[in-house]
């Protein structure tokens, strides 16, 4: 079974340090995501991303964040300054098109940044 | 603003007992709804969906129940069983949106 792969498992961080996720989705899927989910809270999204730019973004996703597929394989999420409130676990997905848009997301393992 | 709610945070059942967690949502433009089961590091994964046409739909164990005049819908498990100890997400999609709206999850605990 194809799997999403992210890296990190889990960051460590000071306040205002830059943090680069990383993900590697499934080869043949077209469309990818960041989602994040603070402790105790819903899953949010944050971005989805398809043929080499941004297709949507929710409104936590300002402008301290941004999203790269720099090489064709890797998927990224940067975060320039850090906040604490940026404690979360960080969930990439992709989706697989031809599959219907319910059910084609695979999830990665998540990456858990917690901010000091 | 919360459009997915999961109002309970954990749910202890017996092995071989029925689970059932629930689920609220409040726009009704969803059209597609989706359970996802979670363990400890790892991602979600797909579990059952139903879709706004439909008010249930059966795999195996699990069921969905969706009552779209409560904007409600519910997953049964029966029997119950130890390895489906995990955190259940519901989830809803909606045609137009490229994204999916989750709940805050409920951790199934089914005791052996």
């Amino acid at each position: 079974e194809p799997e999403v792969t992210q890296t990190p498992s889990h960051q460590v961080t000071q306040m205002g340090q830059e943090v680069i996720l990383r993900c590697v989705p499934i080869s043949n899927h077209l469309y990818f995501y960041w989602y994040r989910q603070i402790l105790g809270q819903k899953v949010e999204f944050l971005v989805s991303f398809y043929n080499n730019e941004i297709s949507e973004k929710s409104e936590i996703f300002d402008d301290q964040f941004s999203v790269e597929r720099p090489d064709g394989s890797n998927f990224t999420l940067k975060i320039r300054s850090t906040k604490l409130e940026d404690s979360a676990m960080y969930f990439c997905a992709s989706r697989d098109q031809t599959r219907g848009r319910v059910y084609g997301y695979t999830f990665g393992s998540g990456t858990r940044l917690t901010v000091v | 603003d919360q459009q997915v709610k999961q109002n309970s945070p954990s749910l202890s059942v017996q092995e071989g007992r029925i689970s059932i967690l629930n689920c609220d949502y409040t726009n009704s433009m969803f059209d597609y709804f989706l359970w996802y089961k979670k363990y400890p590091a790892e991602g979600p994964t797909f579990l059952i969906s139903i879709s706004s046409i439909k008010d249930k739909n059966e795999d195996g164990r699990f069921t969905v129940f969706l009552n779209k005049s409560a904007k409600h819908l519910s997953l049964h498990i029966v029997p119950s069983q130890p390895g489906d100890s995990a955190v259940y997400f519901c989830a809803a999609d909606q045609t137009g949106a490229n994204n999916l709206f989750f709940g805050t999850g409920t951790r199934l605990t089914v005791i052996p």
